[in-house]
């Protein structure tokens, strides 16, 4: 079971735009600014785009943004691309336990 | 470029050892906090331990601890994970990453699979 909690599956239409969610606790999501997103194709490693909550390091396209409320990140993707289909995963800092955690991930589907 | 570059994966019998390498270039790896993350075939990512930049300071998740053991070399740019007492539960990709000074893992390696088999 992954610390942080991720809908398993988001999907929508080329130029909508889709959240996903990253339910924490105030250990973890709550204790702090330290949330980052990653993107990961299949077959590939995981890319970094978005970090301490809401910053986007550069190359990121500005469609990415994030931002975070109590426990609970959220990844924002706007005017949604067929190549933005992939996995996606939330990470904290966490002051109990493990030095950083992740969510299980969400598999979103452009339709 | 900012490189990572993991080797040592392979197959091992449970209870055996492996070690991982991962070669770092393109930046000044001794100021870089690093990290091992595992992610096992079809399933998500998994932090599994951390190293600060002098690697005076490590952590480990707490399935690994006790069998795995994190060093890095700043004169070589290298960073290891050794594991052992292996199980097929430490079966994965296992990717090297470098950590932002706050949060975030902006370099990745390309994973090196790691099967634990009999």
């Amino acid at each position: 079971q992954s610390a942080l909690t991720q809908p398993a599956s988001v999907s929508g239409f080329p130029g909508q735009s889709i959240t996903i969610s990253c339910s924490g606790t105030f250990s973890d999501i709550g204790a702090s600014n330290l949330v980052s997103w990653y993107q990961q194709h299949p077959g590939k490693s995981p890319k970094l785009l978005i970090y301490d909550v809401g910053y986007r390091p550069s190359g990121v396209s500005t469609r990415f943004s994030g931002s975070k409320s109590g426990n609970t990140a959220s990844l924002t993707i706007s005017g949604l691309q067929a190549e933005d289909e992939a996995d996606y995963y939330c990470s904290s800092h966490t002051n109990i336990g493990v030095h950083w955690v992740f969510g299980g991930g969400t598999k979103l589907t452009v339709l | 470029e900012v490189q990572l570059v993991e080797s040592g994966g392979g197959v091992v019998q449970p209870g055996g050892s492996l070690r991982l390498s991962c070669a770092a270039s393109g930046f000044t790896f001794s100021n870089y906090e690093m990290n091992w993350v595992r992610q096992a075939p079809g399933r998500g990512l998994e932090w599994v331990s951390y190293i600060s930049g002098s690697g005076n300071n490590i952590d480990y998740v707490d399935s690994v601890k006790g069998r795995f053991t994190t060093t890095r070399d700043n004169a070589r740019n290298s960073l290891s994970l050794q594991m052992n007492s292996l199980t097929a539960e430490d079966t994965a990709f296992y990717y090297c990453a470098r950590e932002l000074p706050t949060s975030g893992f902006d370099c990745w390696g390309h994973g090196t699979l790691v099967t634990v088999s009999s």
